[in-house]
């Protein structure tokens, strides 16, 4: 298995929802990656977690709380999200964050908060 | 064709010909690149990497080159194909993380 899986691939949600953006991966990456995508624009980098520890919060607001419950998944939990956090959220994975390799990126979930 | 990567994010070729696209980079102490090929509806694709005590590399009809005295790198795409149409950013690792650039899109015209 060599991919990223990401669910769900569409999400709509309401300003007072909560919900969860999911990732999967089983190539044994111990590093795993949200970057938020808006349209036209490059990925911008959110949370890295390396070995199932949460190693870099790129100033992101609390709103988006990440959770890695195993080596395998990561989990993006979205609370009172505001219409412009509408974007692509994207998981990527790599062997470690300290290699010289590139990131698996997922499809992404497009996410239109209304 | 040839992009100027930050200043003209998108590129239109003919199919056939060879397509050029720029990206200056930021941080000097950057040791590692990647050029990433992100189709619509996508996340983004691997393509090809450098290494910094590199200058050229190339792999199927991709060539990167680096340029560290200009912070310049560019990815050529040989004989580009309507398949090629897409976003291309490149990436600098930077502190153990990828940063990406501005990107370019890329329109093939057949």
């Amino acid at each position: 298995d060599t991919e990223v899986t990401q669910t769900p691939k569409h999400l709509v949600m309401g300003m007072t929802n909560k919900k969860s953006l999911k990732c999967e991966q089983h190539m044994g990456h111990r590093a795993m990656y949200w970057y938020k995508q808006k349209a036209k624009k490059p990925p911008e980098l959110m949370f890295v977690y390396s070995y199932e520890k949460l190693s870099i919060n790129e100033s992101v607001p609390s709103r988006f709380s990440p959770e890695c419950p195993n080596s395998s998944l990561l989990n993006l939990h979205l609370h009172a999200l505001q219409p412009e956090d509408s974007a692509l959220y994207l998981c990527a994975s790599s062997l470690s964050t300290g290699d010289n390799y590139g990131y698996t990126f997922g499809s992404g979930t497009r996410l239109t908060v209304v | 064709g040839e992009s100027v990567g930050l200043h003209l994010p998108t590129l239109s070729v003919q199919e056939g010909d060879n397509s050029i696209i720029n990206c200056a980079y930021s941080n000097s102490a950057s040791d590692y690149f990647i050029w990433y090929k992100q189709e619509s509806g996508k996340g983004p694709q691997f393509i090809i990497d450098i290494r910094s005590n590199m200058d050229k590399r190339q792999g199927q009809r991709v060539t990167v080159l680096l340029n560290k005295t200009v912070k310049h790198l560019s990815l050529q795409i040989a004989a580009t194909q309507p398949g090629d149409s897409a976003v291309y950013f490149c990436a600098e690792k930077t502190s153990n993380q990828f940063y990406f650039g501005t990107g370019t899109s890329l329109t093939v015209i057949p």
